[in-house]
């Protein structure tokens, strides 16, 4: 099965820290995605990455950066943490394909709190 | 730009009965697949059933069916004989190119025993 491990489920971090997430997967994928997910809005696409060293915004990225340095590890980063990027923080990843309908596989998800 | 809705924000069912749950997208474009992933209370989310826009048939798998209506751009989810561990948030989710998925807000479903 494949396993994607997020470093933390439980964070706390202040005002203006820089905030580091960090995603691993085991199964060699090339994508890799990071979401937020909040009450009724569902999950919301910050970046993704379809290869080692690229990165790709999503539809949320104002706040944000990624890193990508190694194929199994995705790295998302809050420049300078705000009470409002308090969240629940999902990571997945997915075989390429040459089309779609490739399912993803998620985290168990980091809830971050911003204080 | 893509959206995909879920109306119903919490459903309850009586174990062993049926429920389905709604699920409505907009798009422009014909080829792209449709998914519905669970995410039980233990927080990882799982993926229930996935369709592809091409195929006319609807997907099933076990207890879990969906209802496509291409034309009416509905895609909903029905649990049969429901069990106490099908209690779970529930999104539906839509890809186009690239790999990417837009999800509706989710629907909390209820089971009670």
């Amino acid at each position: 099965d494949v396993k994607v491990t997020q470093s933390s489920r439980y964070l706390v971090k202040r005002t203006g820290e820089k905030v580091f997430l960090e995603c691993v997967q085991d199964m060699d994928h090339e994508n890799m995605f990071w979401y937020r997910q909040d009450p009724g809005l569902g999950l919301r696409l910050i970046y993704f990455s379809y290869d080692v060293k690229m990165k790709e915004k999503g539809d949320i990225p104002e706040g944000y950066s990624v890193s990508r340095e190694k194929k199994e590890r995705f790295s998302l980063i809050l420049e300078s943490a705000s009470t409002n990027q308090t969240s629940m923080y999902l990571c997945a990843s997915s075989p390429p394909t040459g089309g779609i309908g490739q399912p993803q596989h998620f985290g168990d998800g980091t809830r971050l709190s911003i204080l | 730009a893509q959206t995909v809705t879920q109306s119903q924000p919490e459903m309850s069912v009586q174990e062993a009965e049926t429920v389905t749950l709604s699920c409505t997208y907009d798009t422009s474009e014909s080829d792209y697949y449709l998914f519905w992933y669970k995410q039980p209370p233990s927080r990882q989310m799982i993926l229930v059933i996935r369709q592809e826009a091409y195929k006319q048939q609807n997907a099933t798998e076990n207890r879990f069916s969906v209802n496509f209506q291409k034309a009416a751009k509905s895609f909903s989810l029905k649990i049969s004989d429901s069990q106490l561990g099908d209690a779970a948030m529930y999104f539906c989710a839509y890809e186009a190119a690239g790999n990417k998925l837009t999800f509706g807000g989710g629907t909390r479903v209820l089971v009670k025993p």
